[in-house]
């Protein structure tokens, strides 16, 4: 089992809409939560980081449920520049992150 | 500033040959890593080097796999007697403190093995 499963995707959706990913962690250890963003063939960038009490940042939500070692992230009014790779980070104290393999969203017009 | 850099951007060699991959981490970054990210793959971590610290290794797929840090700035990866599985986006991150939350990556290095 992968320590921090993402449903692949493709998410297909329209200008303008809400678009929610999830990501689950099995590690419990884990500390510090993240959202990265990729974009194709391109280094992956910070988008946000995840706290418990939920954090917004624009048009973007992020949520985390440590009970249920549960992340997730919220787009509202998608725009064609929101398309990319959305790559689900852990990480436990001074250790490397731990990333999903991502979900892909493709925002069309 | 100067952000990571990474070279070669791109490396074609045959199998069983092996290869170096550079990075220069932003200067003043304590802390350095290896990732790899195989197609269609989220990103596979390799080793972590913390200032002084003896590295976390703890990533590294086989002993084909060695990497170094001279002088606590630039890296060097090393992979010997390369294997067709070893193809892959090499990535390197840098970040100002050891464990710190935010990591910085490079363009990557992109490894085929023939």
């Amino acid at each position: 089992r992968k320590e921090v499963e993402q449903d692949p995707g493709p998410f297909n959706v329209p200008e303008g809409a809400t678009v929610a990913f999830n990501c689950t962690y099995s590690n419990s250890a884990s500390q510090s939560f993240f959202w990265y963003r990729q974009d194709c063939r391109k280094e992956p960038k910070l988008l946000m980081s995840v706290y418990s009490s939920g954090n917004e940042d624009g048009r973007f939500t992020a949520q985390l449920n440590r009970a249920s070692q549960y992340i997730s992230l919220l787009i509202r009014d998608s725009k064609l520049s929101d398309s990319a790779t959305y790559l689900c980070v852990v990480k436990e104290g001074r250790r490397a992150l731990t990333f999903g393999s991502g979900t892909r969203l493709q925002v069309q017009p | 500033g100067a952000g990571v850099s990474q070279s070669p951007s791109n490396k074609v060699t045959e199998k069983g040959k092996d290869v170096e991959l550079r990075c220069d981490p932003i200067s003043g970054h304590t802390a350095l890593y290896w990732y790899r990210q195989s197609l269609g793959q989220g990103l596979e971590f390799l080793i972590y080097f913390q200032g002084n610290s003896a590295p976390d290794k703890s990533g590294l797929p086989s002993d084909r796999f060695s990497a170094e840090r001279t002088g606590g700035s630039v890296s060097t990866l090393t992979i010997q007697r390369t294997q067709q599985e070893d193809s892959a986006v090499y990535l390197c991150a840098s970040s100002q403190l050891a464990g710190a939350d935010t990591q910085y990556f490079g363009p990557g290095t992109r490894l085929t093995v023939l």
